[in-house]
């Protein structure tokens, strides 16, 4: 299987500041047809993950544009411009390039400092 | 807007069966574009995917190694759900159980919204 290792485990952020969050895949995540499935996802506490970010940098519908994703191959970054309160909460990276099993990142958890 | 909404028990005994139900609004079962997913997560493996269901002129299931002796996801198109059977549990696949929509690109934009399941005696 494909193994995700995010780093760091935890972040605390003043509030305005910006954070950073990277993911490294154990294999390329580049498809066979030119695509690179990499999606990172937030999950704040007691609630399902909420996508953010799809095809490495592809903002999904609703989200702020103080997220971003970049990288190719197998390095991945997320970042927040300017994280605000709301933004506390653990982010995952997930790969669907490599089937049949589709695997997520340890986890990043965000704090407010 | 497409909803997931979970239902099934949260308690099941060792070695029996744990049965959960993922009903669908905003979008169909049976469409050609999209497959429906159950994920788990607890705080010893994370998130975790165990397979999903799709069709495409015809039926289709993917299911982790880790279980794939163990689960069974089926449509139900009547009622518009899809359904997840993981047989013979321990206490290991204790955890809170996620639907999930898979949408063009391995992306997951719609979620149930979970369900705890213990799995003691």
């Amino acid at each position: 299987d494909i193994v995700m290792t995010q780093t760091p485990v935890s972040s605390s952020v003043t509030v305005g500041q910006p954070a950073s969050i990277s993911c490294r895949s154990s294999q390329s995540l580049v498809h066979s047809d030119g695509h690179t499935y990499l999606s990172w996802l937030q999950q704040r506490p007691g609630q399902p993950p909420r996508l953010l970010i799809y095809k490495v940098s592809n903002r999904f519908s609703g989200v702020p544009d103080r997220f971003s994703g970049s990288g190719a191959g197998t390095d991945f970054t997320l970042k927040i411009s300017r994280v605000e309160a709301e933004d506390v909460g653990v982010y995952y990276c997930m790969q669907a390039t490599h089937f049949p099993v589709y695997t997520f990142g340890q986890g990043t958890k965000l704090e407010i400092k | 807007q497409v909803q997931l909404q979970q239902s099934g028990p949260g308690l099941v005994r060792p070695s029996q069966t744990l049965s959960l139900t993922c009903a669908i609004s905003g979008d169909t079962v049976s469409s050609n574009t999209v497959a429906w997913n159950w994920i788990r997560q607890s705080p010893s493996r994370g998130l975790e995917w165990l397979g999903r269901t799709y069709y495409r002129s015809k039926w289709y299931n993917d299911y982790a190694v880790s279980v794939k002796s163990r689960i069974t996801i089926n449509p139900d198109t009547s009622k518009n759900q899809f359904s997840l059977q993981l047989s013979s549990v321990t206490p290991e696949d204790t955890a809170v159980y996620y639907c999930a929509r898979e949408g063009a690109y391995g992306d997951y934009p719609n979620w149930g919204q979970g369900t705890l399941v213990i799995v003691s005696s």
